[in-house]
């Protein structure tokens, strides 16, 4: 069964931390996804990973193929990260499977 | 359009009604999903178009469902004799190749609720 897990479910941390969430798939991927959906249940498309390392501001998106994992790190966090980060996986079929999503709280 | 356009935003419908989500791509995006979350879950996959190609309908979750794209672009989700199970908010995306490999656009969603 092609599956995504997430971890931690629920984070909660100072502004200011170090933030990293984990991802980890069953099976060989085409690609991989990081979104953020904030509370109004927008969804925003924040990486696409298929090897290596992608940086966007105080956003990290690693991804090991052979490890089958990937990890969404945060410099600096803030309160206006606080949302919920979910992992997608492009398997063979081409649609994405989401893990569960990680609820990131940044407390001032 | 500038983003993934879906209409209405907002529907409740009476149990045993059909209903009709649509979802208007950004322009060029050759493939097109439907997802939906229900209050406190994950998304979950119900249908996606890629270009002519025949649909993936596998996660549709029952016969009730059914999806179309007309020439390409806007997509209609129809859900027949809707059940209290089916509320849930129902996401449109869109993409400009599969596996998203430019990223995914979503829409804002249609929140369904069935009384």
């Amino acid at each position: 069964k092609n599956e995504v897990e997430q971890s931690p479910q629920n984070l909660t941390a100072q502004e200011g931390e170090f933030i990293t969430i984990n991802c980890s798939y069953s099976v060989g991927i085409s690609a991989l996804h990081w979104l953020q959906q904030h509370p109004g249940g927008g969804i925003v498309s924040l990486f696409m990973l298929s090897s290596g390392k992608k940086k966007h501001g105080r956003l990290i998106a690693t991804i090991n193929i052979q490890e089958k994992h990937s990890s969404l790190h945060i410099t600096a966090s803030h309160p206006r990260d606080s949302a919920v980060y979910i992992c997608a996986v492009v398997f063979g079929n081409e649609k994405l499977t989401f893990g569960t999503g990680t609820r990131l709280t940044i407390i001032p | 359009g500038a983003g993934v356009s879906q209409s209405p935003s907002n529907k409740v419908t009476e149990k045993g009604k059909d209903v009709e989500l649509r979802c208007d791509p950004i322009s060029g995006h050759t493939a097109l999903y439907w997802y939906r979350q229900s209050l406190g879950q994950g998304l979950e996959f119900l249908i996606y178009f890629q270009g002519n190609s025949a649909p993936d309908k596998s996660g549709l979750p029952s016969d009730r469902f059914s999806a179309e794209r007309t020439g390409g672009s806007v997509s209609t989700l129809t859900i027949q004799r809707t059940q209290q199970e089916d509320s849930a908010v129902y996401l449109c995306a869109s993409s400009l190749t599969s596996a998203g490999y430019y990223g995914y656009t979503f829409g804002s969603g249609t929140r369904l609720t069935v009384v």
